[in-house]
């Protein structure tokens, strides 16, 4: 089943401990990227990735590090967590050019 | 930088009846458009993607049609379903592959 997977679902934690969400896409999709969806605010793009090794920062990367050394797996990096970040996130992957996008079911962050 | 705007926020439609949902968005430059079906504690689920050359997307009783020049998509629900109660956002996609999303419109179709 075409899928893209996130891990952990729920997770809560405290300022400053870094933490990682991880992201696996089975579709063999070059692009893949990160959003977070605050009420209010909709989705924002956080980080996005055009293949492997290739990175770029999208609406809000402040506070996030991203990495992409496999094609199917696309990590977030929170180096420093603080409270402004808590919310929900979502990885998504798409092919090239790009098509419909693929999401996961989303990792809902507390941090306190 | 890109704006999305969708209207309504909500709504609330009796089963059967057809409806439209807006999206307009500020910078016409978009590679495609795309819009996606949010369930309550789940991902999103992509229903239509518009490249900026089409005019329109059909999908079953889904039909989403783009209007770049005004910087305006709609997309239209036939005969609504209470399994379509669910929010409904639009996104558009610019250059350099950066995507931009509406805050949605919440759809309840009661039986």
């Amino acid at each position: 089943e075409a899928q893209v997977t996130q891990n952990p679902r729920y997770l809560i934690t405290v300022t400053g401990k870094k933490l990682t969400v991880t992201c696996s896409q089975n579709m063999n999709h070059e692009y893949m990227s990160w959003y977070r969806q605050d009420p209010g605010l909709g989705l924002r793009q956080i980080y996005y990735s055009m293949n492997v090794e290739v990175t770029d920062k999208g609406d809000v990367p402040e506070g996030y590090k991203v990495s992409r050394k496999e094609k199917r797996n696309f990590p977030l990096i929170l180096e420093s967590p603080s409270p402004n970040q808590t919310s929900l996130y979502f990885c998504a992957s798409s092919p090239l050019p790009l098509g419909r996008g693929f999401f996961g079911p989303g990792t809902r962050l507390t941090v306190l | 930088k890109q704006e999305v705007t969708q209207i309504p926020a909500a709504l609330s439609v009796p089963e059967g009846e057809n409806l439209v949902l807006n999206c307009s968005f500020t910078d016409s430059a978009i590679y495609n458009l795309q819009w996606f079906r949010q369930d309550p504690g789940k991902g999103l689920t992509s229903l239509l993607l518009i490249q900026s050359s089409q005019r329109e997307q059909t999908s079953g009783r889904l039909n989403a049609s783009l209007d770049k020049s005004s910087g305006r998509s709609t997309l239209y629900i036939a005969a609504s379903q209470p399994g379509d109660s669910a929010t409904y956002l639009c996104a558009v996609i610019m250059r350099f592959n950066k995507f931009y999303f509406g805050s949605g419109t919440k759809l309840n179709v009661k039986p």
